[in-house]
């Protein structure tokens, strides 16, 4: 089974600051891709970043960096830069490849972040 | 194609009533999942479609829920004489699905359906 595990139910952050949201994983499987997801107010989910257990590098989309280290099992989301429309839920998720796992996606709880001007 | 849709988004029924929920995945996406997600908490797996087949079913999913993939396009997830526990955010996602060992395909949601059952 697969666990994820945000420690941070909220964490606040100064425009234009950095800010790390934390989160560690547990799995027995040697094939996984860890996600990111913002999910606003309205609802929806928003993809935001990927890192696949066996990449080398630390994934990277515009301001967001994922801080992967894999001997931890952690997969920090680093935000650079803050906006006040970064202000929502983050959660971090699981994937593990081939079994009877079909793809599905194992969520923490999340972290709320809110950006003050 | 813009996405996921989910409809309706907004659901307030009595306790005992039925509601079906609709989903219509991204149209090249052959895996289609459910989930749902009560205040404060992340999304909890429900159940797997590929293309029309139910592959998987949580144990969350008790015996008043169904689900279904009519020819693989569109889902419906059912929810029969509802109670308040049921109360929550009914999330859709589908991905392209490229084989059973690909771990790196973002699950695209929709905007989800937000029940209330007073």
């Amino acid at each position: 089974a697969q666990k994820i595990t945000q420690t941070q139910p909220g964490m606040f952050v100064q425009e234009k600051e950095a800010v790390t949201l934390d989160c560690t994983y547990d799995t027995s499987d040697q094939s996984y891709g860890l996600f990111w997801y913002k999910q606003p107010s309205s609802g929806e989910m928003i993809f935001l970043i990927y890192q696949g257990s066996y990449d080398e590098q630390n994934a990277t989309e515009g301001r967001y960096s994922l801080n992967f280290q894999k001997a931890r099992k952690s997969a920090n989301l680093v935000i650079s830069a803050s906006q006040l429309g970064d202000s929502a839920m983050y959660f971090c998720a699981m994937r593990v490849a081939g079994g009877t796992s079909y793809g599905k996606l194992t969520f923490g709880q999340g972290t709320i972040l809110t950006v003050h001007p | 194609d813009t996405g996921v849709s989910q409809d309706p988004r907004h659901k307030i029924t009595k306790r005992g009533q039925n509601v079906t929920f609709r989903c219509d995945p991204i149209s090249e996406h052959n895996r289609l999942y459910w989930y749902r997600q009560t205040l404060g908490q992340g999304p909890e797996f429900l159940t797997y479609f590929q293309n029309e087949a139910q592959l998987e079913k949580s144990r969350l999913l008790s015996d008043r829920f169904s689900a279904e993939r009519p020819k693989g396009s569109f889902s419906t997830l059912e929810i029969q004489r509802t109670e308040q526990g049921d109360s929550a955010m009914y999330l859709c996602a589908s991905s392209p699905g490229r084989g059973r060992r690909d771990s790196n395909t973002e699950a695209f949601f929709g905007q989800g359906t937000r029940l209330t059952v007073v």
